[in-house]
């Protein structure tokens, strides 16, 4: 069964521009979720996507935003950036349901801003 | 906000020897506690769970315990092997059935020495 896929692995932006990550959950799995991972900060939860519609949203500003296709695939997108967004981005996927959350990992996009 | 506290942030061990890690939560209605396993380049991996009605659980070499009156557990890990360096990240959620609920703890960098 294959994991859970991200992409790109890498990335450069400048401050002020825009960028679009992409995950693919495990098949079979309806939620998605992101966090932002930093070594000041930790883990961070971003959103949590649950069949195409935003079940939860973390403590990030507006130009943070997500979304998840009818496939279950999600995109986040980051707006204006800045220096203080660079980190690793990681996405996870689960079942999603009441007794079963537990979240697979991907390997995480890497976003450096300059 | 709740918050899980975790430590050591660093943790050096001999090849063979034990190796504890040690997480405290402030919210007393967590009820699931899972460790996560992060190796370089990688996402975190589950490595074990438990819930709030056990107080200890154990797979191969490694267990985790739970104090729930004092709102502490721990990850413990025997015969450490060089496949075990890596960062370990516990985490406290209320229910099973959201990532927005699972409150990550700051990591811990274990290296195992030959």
């Amino acid at each position: 069964k294959a994991g859970v896929t991200q992409t790109p692995r890498y990335l450069i932006k400048t401050r002020g521009q825009q960028v679009t990550l992409s995950c693919s959950p495990i098949s079979g799995h309806r939620s998605v979720s992101w966090y932002q991972q930093t070594p000041g900060q930790g883990l961070q939860f971003l959103f949590e996507y649950f069949s195409e519609t935003q079940r939860n949203k973390g403590n990030f500003p507006g130009r943070f935003s997500g979304r998840q296709f009818s496939n279950s695939r999600s995109e986040m997108n980051v707006s204006t950036l800045e220096l203080g967004d660079s980190a690793l981005y990681l996405c996870a996927s689960s079942r999603g349901t009441s007794d079963n959350n537990e979240q697979f990992f991907g390997p995480g996009t890497r976003l450096t801003v300059l | 906000g709740e918050n899980v506290e975790q430590h050591p942030s660093t943790l050096s061990v001999q090849e063979g020897d034990s190796a504890v890690i040690k997480c405290t939560y402030s919210d007393s209605a967590s009820n699931y506690f899972p460790w996560y396993k992060q190796e370089l380049g990688k996402g975190p991996q589950l490595i074990i769970d438990i819930r709030s009605n056990v107080g200890e659980k154990k797979d191969q070499r490694i267990a985790v315990t739970l104090n729930k009156t004092a709102k502490h557990f721990s990850l413990h890990i025997t015969e450490t092997q060089p496949e075990d360096s890596a960062v370990y990240f516990c985490a406290a959620s209320r229910g099973y059935s959201s990532a927005s609920k699972i409150i990550f703890g700051s990591g811990t960098r274990l290296s195992i020495r030959p």
